[in-house]
């Protein structure tokens, strides 16, 4: 079964500090994980995904097949990142996603 | 490139009753995936349609049904609501085989009285 755990409901941080949104997963084969946002009145979209390695809007997420994480970070927040974030867990070339229940990030001024 | 779209955005049912919602794909996308997202809660799979037939189900029982067009749109029907049914109903499209995520939709807020 798949499983994805985000163990913070609401995570806030002043803006210029570091942040970084826990994702830990529970799989046995080979995973696809994702991150998706939502900006208020926007969305779901697309933040980033751990086959391309890329830093979207500053932030990287590194997958940690031994500890089973994909943490999101970003070493200097803003305030424009203030949004909900899902971490999803995809099977290998198969359609259903589990995400979980989602980090609310709030960057204080 | 058009995007998702959804329709209707709200709705209000009564228990009993039957609903259908409908959803266009991305163009250039084949694979559309339903999920429902309870207030507090990430989005949960429902199925998910390729190529006009069903390619995956979650733990939702038979009177969630769908549908997939020729052109790649889609219906999610629900027979017999429920006042759990209560949520947001989400459509996300996706091109199979890409490693790619999704695109979703705007959603439609479903409301059971």
């Amino acid at each position: 079964a798949q499983r994805v755990t985000q163990p913070e409901k609401l995570l806030s941080v002043f803006k210029g500090a570091p942040v970084e949104l826990k994702c830990n997963y529970s799989y046995s084969g080979s995973p696809e994980l994702f991150w998706y946002v939502q900006y208020s009145r926007q969305r779901l979209q697309l933040l980033l995904r751990h086959i391309s390695r890329e830093s979207i809007k500053g932030f990287t997420a590194d997958l940690n097949k031994g500890e089973t994480s994909f943490h999101l970070k970003k070493p200097f927040a803003q305030e424009e990142d203030s949004a909900m974030y899902y971490c999803a867990l995809r099977r290998t070339n198969a359609g259903k996603s589990t995400f979980g229940d989602g980090t609310t990030l709030t960057v204080k001024p | 490139e058009t995007g998702v779209t959804q329709s209707p955005t709200h709705l209000i049912k009564t228990r009993g009753q039957q609903v259908t919602l409908r959803c266009s794909s991305q163009s250039g996308h084949n694979t559309v995936s339903w999920y429902q997202q309870a207030l507090g809660q990430g989005p949960q799979f429902i199925f998910q349609y390729y190529r006009e037939e069903e390619n995956g189900r979650g733990n939702f029982p038979p009177r969630f049904s769908g549908l997939q067009f020729p052109n790649y749109s889609s219906e999610l029907n629900v027979n017999a609501l429920e006042l759990d049914d209560s949520a947001l109903y989400l459509c996300a499209s996706s091109l199979a085989g890409t490693g790619k995520g999704y695109t979703f939709g705007s959603g439609t807020r479903l409301t059971v009285v």
